[in-house]
């Protein structure tokens, strides 16, 4: 099946510096898909985006979709503390989701 | 209100006791999934449901059953063949069967083996 990589596995930044979580496949992906874990919570899905080069913003969230297809990443501008939580890519293949394996972000007051 | 509701949110369990995990949707969506969740780990699938009738075994479904006989329902047993069950579980749907659909969660059941 899918294969989703995704780095860093931990980041801790300080409070209004930015963050940056990558993902990567070997394969060129349909779609790719963005949740966000709060602790102790369940994932919520955020975007997703399908187009080659695709870039869509929410507020200080930008999501990226390489010109392959074959990554994507999620960077947060001036993070805050409500930014905590487990950030997962993921692709839909029809049958199943391919989850990466998350990055935690900590937010440092 | 539209949703997954999975049930119990928690639950303790004495080794070599089979217990049952309760996943109900009222969103219409045709795919079930089941996840396993470890502490600061990925999410990893057990078993899936693309119909009613019809279930497929994910990638870790050794210790682990599942009955689709309602599209709202998809209850996920573990059983006491299942050596490490202790983690937290989530359920989700899918509208259909077609790629970019998003994933629903569940609030999730953490599991507790005493």
């Amino acid at each position: 099946g899918q294969q989703v990589m995704q780095i860093p596995q931990y980041q801790h930044v300080q409070e209004g510096e930015d963050f940056t979580t990558y993902c990567n496949s070997s394969t060129t992906l349909s779609n790719i898909q963005w949740y966000k874990q709060r602790p102790g919570g369940h994932p919520v899905f955020l975007i997703q985006l399908v187009k080659s080069g695709e870039v869509k913003k929410q507020k200080r969230l930008t999501f990226q979709f390489g010109e392959a297809k074959k990554n994507s990443s999620l960077h947060i501008t001036a993070t805050q503390t409500t930014d905590v939580g487990t950030y997962f890519c993921a692709t839909s293949t029809g049958n199943q989701f391919y989850f990466g394996t998350g990055t935690s972000l900590t937010v440092i007051p | 209100d539209g949703g997954i509701t999975q049930s119990p949110k928690y639950l303790f369990r004495k080794e070599g006791q089979n217990v049952t995990l309760s996943c109900e949707q009222n969103l219409n969506h045709d795919a079930m999934y089941w996840y396993r969740q470890d502490p600061g780990q990925g999410l990893r699938l057990i078993y899936y449901s693309q119909i009613v009738n019809d279930f497929q075994k994910g990638d870790i479904a050794e210790g682990y059953s599942v009955s689709r006989e309602k599209k709202e329902s998809f209850p996920l047993t573990v059983t006491s063949a299942q050596k490490n069950p202790t983690a937290f579980y989530l359920c989700a749907s899918g509208r259909d069967s077609s790629m970019n659909t998003e994933a629903f969660f569940g609030q999730g059941t953490r599991l507790t083996v005493v």
